[in-house]
């Protein structure tokens, strides 16, 4: 198993232009999540889904949209890029409730710097 | 409103001794905790976690204590070896799919 993957690795935006951050897991897990994490501010929930076609706000889903048309795949879209969403994001999968603890499997981050 | 809080941003530790990373938190409704450990430039890794009905949780060098009256718990590295050095991440759940994670602690373990 590949476990979560993420791509790309590394991107830089300018203002104002979009992309979208993929995600895909292999595990066949229910429950998708994506983070934020800043210095000092630890990970912060954007958006999740609890499976396909179902998604949901986090603590800052502000200037992010998602969607889940596969159990596999999670995209992070950014509509309008702007310099406070310089972060490092990660993606999260897990088989979700009712197992007993929700242990959350992350992909490797994107770094992502807007100017 | 920060429902779990990691107090101390960095702990400093010779390699052989213990190490000691707290967490607290306001959410009574968490019914269990998880331990996160993180290296630079690669996702957080799952190290341990413990129930709620508990009070302590133990896997090799890492035991996770749990204190409900005074929403407090903590994980305890014996014997710390360099390798341990990273963040580390508290994170507590309960009645929904959602973690809800602190702001990690910089762990050094020096030779």
């Amino acid at each position: 198993n590949a476990g979560v993957t993420q791509t790309p690795k590394f991107q830089v935006l300018k203002t104002g232009q979009s992309m979208t951050l993929q995600c895909a897991q292999d595990m066949n897990h229910e429950y998708m999540s994506w983070y934020r994490q800043d210095p000092g501010m630890g990970l912060r929930l954007i958006h999740y889904s609890v499976g396909a076609g179902i998604t949901d706000q986090g603590e800052v889903p502000n200037g992010y949209n998602v969607s889940r048309s596969t159990t596999e795949d999670f995209p992070l879209r950014l509509l309008s890029a702007a310099p406070s969403q310089t972060s490092v994001y990660f993606c999260a999968s897990s088989p979700g409730l009712p197992n007993r603890y929700n242990e959350q499997f992350f992909g490797p981050g994107t770094r992502l710097t807007v100017l | 409103d920060q429902q779990v809080k990691q107090n101390s941003p960095s702990l400093s530790v010779q390699e052989g001794r213990i190490s000691i990373l707290n967490c607290d938190y306001t959410n009574s409704m968490f019914d269990y905790f998880l331990w996160y450990k993180k290296y630079p430039a690669e996702g957080p890794t799952f190290l341990i976690s413990i129930s709620s009905i508990k009070d302590k949780n133990e896997d090799g060098r890492f035991t996770v204590f749990l204190n409900k009256s005074a929403k407090h718990l903590s994980l305890h590295i014996v014997p710390s070896q360099p390798g341990d050095s990273a963040v580390y991440f508290c994170a507590g759940g309960g009645g929904s799919e959602k973690l809800v994670f602190g702001k990690g602690t910089k762990l050094t373990v020096n030779p």
